[in-house]
């Protein structure tokens, strides 16, 4: 079974601070995503990684970043953190074209 | 208009009822998904279509791509299967998905 595993299942940070959050794969999967949930958003996207060191904006990139430099690990990065960036992280990944999505159990990120 | 539907946005039903959920889109796509999340919990991958019905279990998908509409259909519902089913579609030439808000459904013993 493919396992996507995020290092946080919980996480309180302070406004300015720089988080980082990581996801592993262990499928050898070319496609990884990370996710914001959102109660009335549903899931939105924030980055995407084809292969190592590519990626590509998703739809509310502003405020993140991304580092992919191995091909089983994405990382997520709060440059600063804010209050709005309160919410749930998903992380994901698949295999290329039209593939099943696999997702981590998510990091519940509360930025006080 | 968003460019994935789902409805209802909400579903109560009692253990044993079938239940139906339906999905449109507006974008050209080659399959879609059908995703399962528990309160609290991860997000499962239910299934993945591009044509016709599959069944997994008392799960059963169902997809019209020239009609561009899909339905998930649970027989014998029972309380386990509380939780919010969200439906994703990747345009073509695409891997990333757009996602339905979900339906959150809620069966009572």
């Amino acid at each position: 079974d493919v396992k996507v595993t995020q290092s946080s299942r919980y996480l309180v940070k302070r406004t300015g601070e720089k988080v980082f959050l990581e996801c592993v794969q262990d499928m050898d999967h070319e496609n990884m995503f990370w996710y914001r949930q959102d109660p009335g958003l549903g899931l939105r996207l924030i980055y995407f990684s084809y292969d190592v060191k590519m990626k590509e904006k998703g739809d509310i990139p502003e405020g993140y970043s991304v580092s992919r430099e191995k091909k089983e690990r994405f990382s997520l990065i709060l440059e600063s953190a804010s209050t709005n960036q309160t919410s749930m992280y998903l992380c994901a990944s698949s295999s290329r074209h039209n593939s099943p999505l696999h997702f981590g159990n998510g990091t519940r990120l509360t930025v006080t | 208009k968003n460019e994935v539907e789902q409805s209802p946005q909400n579903l109560t039903a009692q253990e044993g009822e079938f239940i139906t959920i339906n999905c449109s889109y507006s974008v050209g796509i080659s399959a879609l998904h059908w995703l399962q999340q528990h309160p609290g919990g991860g997000i499962v991958s239910l299934f993945m279509l591009s044509s016709g019905k599959k069944k997994h279990g008392r799960l059963i998908a169902t997809i019209n791509i020239q009609e561009k509409h899909s339905s998930l259909h649970i027989t014998a519902s029972h309380p386990r299967d509380s939780a919010v089913y969200i439906c994703a579609v990747p345009p073509y030439n695409t891997d990333k998905l757009i996602f339905g808000t979900g339906t959150r459904l809620q069966v009572f013993p």
